[in-house]
């Protein structure tokens, strides 16, 4: 099983719909969770960090579920500009120190 | 403020050459990894450092060294290239520990032949 998984998409919406992205973990101990968004050819960029409470910025809400090692983005009223590949990532603490995995990606096409 | 370079951005290699790829940061950051990005297989880690004079192997280690002399670089060896290794290739840097985000650098794309 991968350390990290998501759903590959792509996800093909209308601009101004809401879309929602999981992803799941293995490692019970993971510590910190974050959203990173990737442009194409581009290098990735923190989107948002996901907190235990949840977390919303702007459009974009994130949220954690420890027990059920998930995490979800969710966008609302989707943008052309929002298309992208969104990447979770995962950091926990390993014997060689602090290691970040991250998911395949999923890919959003947002459209007209 | 620069915050994580690499150098080169493109290289084209035939198999069996060598090359070194250079990450630098200016943050002052502890921890810096490099990752290879291939289509549908996502960010995978070669290898990274927790600080200045130490090492670590990732997921995906053969074939490639590092070397991490200074605090501020992070260099990537491919002694003998091999066509598996044309990829895309990213450095990043961050803090350690904790709730920390990594900064990534621009992307070095390699193409073996």
């Amino acid at each position: 099983r991968k350390e990290v998984e998501q759903d590959p998409g792509p996800f093909n919406v209308p601009e101004g719909a809401t879309v929602a992205f999981n992803c799941t973990y293995s490692n019970s101990a993971s510590q910190s969770f974050f959203w990173y968004r990737q442009d194409c050819r581009k290098e990735p960029k923190l989107l948002m960090s996901v907190y235990s409470s949840g977390n919303e910025d702007g459009r974009f809400t994130a949220q954690l579920n420890r027990a059920s090692q998930y995490i979800s983005l969710l966008i609302r009223d989707s943008k052309l500009s929002d298309s992208a590949t969104y990447l979770c990532v995962v950091n926990g603490i390993t014997g060689g120190g602090n290691k970040l995995t991250f998911g395949t990606g999923t890919q959003l096409k947002v459209e007209l | 403020n620069a915050g994580v370079t690499q150098t080169p951005k493109f290289r084209v290699l035939k198999t069996g050459q060598s090359m070194t790829l250079l990450c630098a940061q200016d943050m002052n950051h502890e921890y810096m990894y490099w990752y290879r990005q291939d289509p549908g297989m996502g960010l995978r880690l070669i290898h990274y450092s927790v600080g200045e004079g130490t090492t670590a192997k990732g997921e995906v280690p053969d074939g490639y060294n590092v070397s991490r002399l200074k605090k501020q670089n992070f260099l990537l060896g491919l002694e003998s290239a091999a066509p598996s290794q044309t990829s895309v290739y990213f450095c990043a840097s961050s803090y350690p520990a904790g709730v920390t985000e990594a900064f990534f650098g621009q992307g070095t794309r390699l193409t073996v032949v």
